[in-house]
């Protein structure tokens, strides 16, 4: 079936400094969605990519879709404290459910 | 209203008893999912629901039992469960679209459960 794979596994950053996780897929997604967990939350949708090559903004994140409709990309500029918390890619592999990644859990230092 | 609501927040419970967790939406959402989350992991599909009717299950144990009285409201019976079933469990809706694809879902806080 259907793996989505997401790197790295934790982030360990300065408050300030830039945060990126990448999200890969075995196959061809009609969409990607990524949903932010903060610590004892449950999961918050942030963004859904629909198109080949999308990139979508959203103040300091941005959201980038691989042209192949394989692979994903969360970029956080300028990290703060409020950014804690563990992000997730999910993919539709079809049959109207979603596949989520391992996560990537993010940490700041102030 | 885009809140997804769950009861209770946190439930303890031992490997003979018979509970159920409960989840309501009203935003007029016809898919709903129950997810089971163990700690630093993602969230793991165990049942879909799709107007009312169950669409997906994901080989869950039949201690769990799935219900959705109506468009609103997803029930999740549990009975004779495991220590190792210990988990968040997550509600979650979407609108339901075509086939092969899925909408932006929306999750309730979860039921925190134990089972001794």
């Amino acid at each position: 079936g259907q793996q989505v794979m997401q790197i790295p596994q934790y982030q360990h950053v300065q408050e300030g400094e830039d945060f990126t996780t990448y999200c890969n897929s075995s196959t061809t997604l009609s969409n990607i969605q990524w949903y932010k967990q903060r610590p004892g939350g449950h999961p918050v949708f942030l963004i859904q990519l629909v198109k080949s090559g999308e990139v979508k903004k959203q103040k300091r994140l941005t959201f980038q879709f691989g042209e192949a409709k394989k692979n994903s990309s969360l970029h956080i500029t300028a990290t703060q404290t409020t950014d804690v918390g563990t992000y997730f890619c999910a993919g539709p592999p079809g049959g109207n459910k979603l596949v989520f990644g391992a996560g990537t859990i993010l940490r700041v230092k102030s | 209203d885009t809140e997804v609501t769950q009861t209770p927040k946190h439930l303890v419970m031992g490997m003979t008893n018979k509970k159920s967790l409960k989840c309501e939406q009203h935003m007029g959402h016809r898919a709903m999912y129950w997810y089971k989350q163990k700690a630093k992991k993602p969230p793991e599909l165990m049942f879909v629901y799709s107007y009312e009717k169950l669409s997906i299950n994901e080989s869950v144990p039949s201690r769990f039992s799935p219900e959705c009285p109506n468009s609103s409201l997803l029930n999740l019976h549990l009975h004779a469960l495991q220590p190792e079933d210990s988990a968040l469990y997550l509600c979650a809706s979407s609108q339901v679209i075509k086939s092969g694809s899925v909408n932006e879902q929306f999750f309730g806080p979860g039921t925190r459960l134990t089972v001794l």
